[in-house]
Formats: C-alpha cells, structure tokens, sequence
C-alpha cells in the first residue's frame, strides 16, 4: 500500500514569499491534516479536511495561510507571504478512522 | 498551554534493557491516546494507542499503560533494540472535539546504547 506522499521535500525562500506544499493521501482516507512541527515542538494541527470540506483550521494563520482538498483528495497548503517563523516541517496525514493517522515524510521548509 | 507534556527531551538505555517513556495530559475530556516514533527526516509512523477504558495494551515489545486518575501515560519498550532509537511522540484526542484532531506531546529523544 501506497503511504502518504508529499512534494517537495525541502524549500528555502525569503521573507515575503510565496510557497505551495501538496499532499497526496492513502488511497480512500477520507480525513486529511496539515501539520506545522517547528523544531524542537511536537506536531501542530493547522487544519483537517473530511472529504473535501474543512473539519477544524482553527489554528490556521488565515491571514496568510491557505489550504485546499481537490475533489475530496490531494490537498495543497499555501503560505502568502512567508514569514521567518513559519520555518517548520510541514506534515500531511490521513486517516481511515480514529484509531490512526498516516503521516507523509513532510515538507521541511526554511525561510531566510 | 501544552495540554499533552512530555518533560523528559531525552533517555539513553542500554540495549536489551527496558526503555520507560513518560507522558501527561491535562485535558480529562481526552479518551484515547496514541504513541508515534520518528527517524529523522520522515514522518511520525504509529507505534501503539490505548483508549480510556483500558488501562494497558500490549503489542510485542511495546505496551502502553493508562492512569487516568494521574492523567498520566507510559510506554514500555522491553527488550529496547538500537532499532528503536528515535524521538517518541505521545499524542491524545477527545471524542466529544467531534473530530479526530490530535494533540501532540515534544517528544522524547530516545537512544538505545549498544
């Protein structure tokens, strides 16, 4: 079985600009999650997708955060602009049920 | 306000011998609770979860044991391999949230000595 995949797995850019993280789940997981882990931290959920509708994304910056689930399967997360702190590992997960969710490798980004 | 506490950042142990990692919560709405284990440079994979009408699960080496009165959780790795060295995050989540949204502990950087 296919485990959660995500690209790229590592991106540098300045402060101010823009970056775009893709998620491809489990096939037939119909919960997806964004992660932000800064170093040090353990895991922090910014949003949830079930299906294709938002779950939870009460911890997402809106202000320059974004995050979309196409047709209820791969999702994107995007950042609009780039600040010095959102330098963190970006994990996607997806889960069948509660009893688990599968984590991709992440997306370690660094913003200068 | 970190509701899941994971206050030892690191443990070394012998090989063979037993790794005991420690994990508490504040939140007493959380009724299940999972363990995950971390390699460098890829995601969190799930090791092992109990839920609150147990106070044990085993599975092989690993068994995870539950005291809700302490708010307290623990996992046992016996007998600890190199294999297990990594950095163990314990996680919690409440099913009145109405979702399955974990909350993550810091982790603790285990390190199994040959």
């Amino acid at each position: 079985e296919a485990g959660v995949a995500q690209s790229p797995r590592y991106k540098i850019i300045e402060k101010r600009q823009s970056v775009a993280f893709w998620c491809n789940p489990i096939s037939g997981h119909a919960t997806l999650y964004w992660y932000q882990q800064i170093l040090g931290q353990g895991p922090k959920l910014l949003i949830q997708f079930q299906n294709n509708g938002v779950v939870d994304d009460s911890q997402l910056p809106k202000d320059r955060f974004s995050a979309e689930r196409l047709k209820g399967v791969d999702s994107t997360l995007k950042i609009q602009p780039a600040k010095l702190e959102d330098s963190a590992v970006y994990l996607c997960a997806s889960s069948p049920s509660r009893d688990t969710q599968y984590f991709g490798p992440g997306t370690r980004l660094t913003v200068l | 306000d970190q509701q899941v506490k994971q206050n030892s950042p690191s443990l070394s142990v012998q090989e063979g011998r037993i790794s005991i990692l420690n994990c508490d919560y504040t939140n007493s709405m959380f009724d299940y609770f999972l363990w995950y284990k971390k390699y460098p440079a890829e995601g969190p994979t799930f090791l092992i979860s109990i839920s609150s009408i147990k106070d044990k699960n085993e599975d092989g080496r690993f068994t995870v044991f539950l005291n809700k009165s302490a708010k307290h959780l623990s996992l046992h790795i016996v007998p600890s391999q190199p294999g297990d060295s990594a950095v163990y995050f314990c996680a919690a989540s409440a099913a009145d949230f109405g979702n399955e949204k974990l909350t993550f502990g810091t982790g603790t950087r285990l390190t199994i000595i040959p």
